[in-house]
């Protein structure tokens, strides 16, 4: 089925500790993105990616960084985890072009403790 | 700054009675909204979306309706069906300008529709 796919499901983690969170998705959509969920904020964009070989920064990117070197894959790193990066992170995908709706990931639920 | 409001944090509905979801926006620029639905442990998955260009959409048993001028949109479920229950985000991008695809989300609104 095609769709994307978020790895792992869950985490938990040690404070100071590198993460990188994993997104695929077999669409071949030129844009993917990365969202944060958190309680009474909805979902906040970390970053984003228009194509490949091009990223940029979203509304809470500090802390965060994403690579995209080709279509499928756009993970996100956390350098250096901190407990207020406890958080639920999607990754999404869409068309390219403004007026696309994006798809969405399942989600990994994180833990920094 | 919250760009995009839902003030309602819940909403409970009978079944086969209307859910009307609100959600208002304080960007001018903004020219494109959705509708996303989550479930539990599950991504939100796209409902519906309006174009500014427009005043209504409708789809099956979900509309959309967008007020430009009072920055207000809202989103009608009739009949209203036990499987409706989620959390409904609103969500509003610049298309034809430089935010491209990313979209501003509202905080969300849980509705629950009870058999």
């Amino acid at each position: 089925i095609a769709g994307i796919t978020q790895a792992p499901t869950s985490q938990i983690l040690a404070a100071g500790r590198r993460m990188t969170l994993r997104c695929t998705q077999d669409m071949r959509h030129n844009a993917m993105y990365w969202y944060r969920q958190d309680l009474g904020l909805g979902l906040r964009l970390i970053h984003y990616s228009n194509t490949a070989g091009t990223t940029g920064k979203g509304e809470v990117p500090d802390g965060y960084s994403v690579s995209r070197a080709n279509t499928d894959d756009f993970p996100l790193t956390l350098a250096s985890a901190v407990p207020s990066q406890t958080s639920v992170y999607f990754c999404a995908s869409s068309e390219q072009g403004g007026n696309q709706p994006q798809h969405f990931g399942d989600g990994t639920r994180l833990s920094i403790l | 700054d919250q760009q995009v409001k839902q003030n309602s944090p819940s909403l409970s509905v009978q079944e086969g009675r209307i859910s009307i979801l609100n959600c208002d926006y304080t960007n001018s620029m903004f020219d494109y909204f959705l509708w996303y639905k989550k479930y539990p442990a599950e991504g939100p998955t796209f409902l519906i979306s309006i174009s500014s260009i427009k005043d209504k959409n409708e789809d099956g048993r979900f509309t959309v309706f967008l007020n430009k001028s009072a920055k207000h949109l809202s989103l009608h479920i009739v009949p209203s069906q036990p499987g409706d229950s989620a959390v409904y985000f609103c969500a509003a991008n610049d298309a034809g300008g430089t935010s491209y695809g990313k979209l501003t989300f509202g905080q969300g609104t849980i509705l629950t529709v009870h058999p």
